[in-house]
């Protein structure tokens, strides 16, 4: 089963800060390496696919990069509307797996 | 982008079987894999398993001789059921829409409690 490491577990941030997220895999996972925003409540929403691809309807201040076992969640000009827990997720092998999830506090 | 609405209780008495329903509209159950994943209180996410429109099933390890998944495609609606349930399985279930590209739709979770 392939681990993922995210860090930091908790972070808090101002808005208009830039917020950087990391997902480290326990063995080379490729570019399969998706991320999710979970708000309190609600179901996860995928923000990143595939390492770096975008999805139509999220913001453009979400960006991911990375490939192999490190991967990288960045949020350009945080806003309030972001706070909210962070995952990565791998699809590059069963069982799927998720990091431990990467909690965001605006102060 | 197609929606997924969840059904089933949420109470299920230790030992018994636990029976959730996902019905997924606006689209057909084709082309991918319908997920199950679930989320105990203020804890991550452990995927439980998939299940594609032609009922190959893939399940975790950790649950497998628990767990059944089952497709309906006249429906269009897979199912999940969990048997000998214990207090450590009571967690927030969300069925999901992905295959490698990530899950692109969630429903909308139920909290299911296992309690006597």
């Amino acid at each position: 089963e392939i681990v993922l490491t995210q860090s930091p577990d908790f972070q808090s941030v101002t808005p208009t800060e830039k917020v950087t997220i990391t997902c480290r895999a326990s063995q080379s996972i490729g570019s399969n390496l998706h991320w999710y925003q979970q708000k309190p409540d609600q179901s996860p929403k995928l923000l990143i696919k595939y390492a770096s691809q975008s999805i139509p309807w999220v913001p453009s201040r979400f960006s991911g990069s990375g490939s192999g076992t490190d991967f990288t969640l960045t949020i350009d000009s945080l806003e309030a509307e972001d706070a909210a827990t962070y995952y990565c997720h791998q699809s590059s092998s069963l069982p799927r797996t998720f990091g431990q999830g990467t909690k965001l506090e605006i102060k | 982008q197609v929606q997924l609405q969840q059904s089933g209780p949420g109470l299920v008495k230790p030992s018994e079987t636990l029976s959730l329903i996902c019905t997924v509209s606006g689209g057909p159950l084709t082309s991918t894999y319908w997920n199950w994943i679930r989320q105990p209180a203020g804890k991550g996410l452990e995927w439980i398993g998939r299940i594609s429109a032609s009922g190959i099933n893939d399940y975790n390890p950790s649950l497998k001789s628990r767990v059944t998944m089952s497709v309906d495609t006249v429906k269009n609606q897979f199912s999940l059921k969990m048997k000998s349930v214990i207090a450590a399985d009571t967690a927030v279930y969300f069925c999901a829409k992905g295959g490698y590209s990530g899950y692109e739709s969630w429903g909308q979770g139920i909290l299911v409690t296992v309690s006597s």
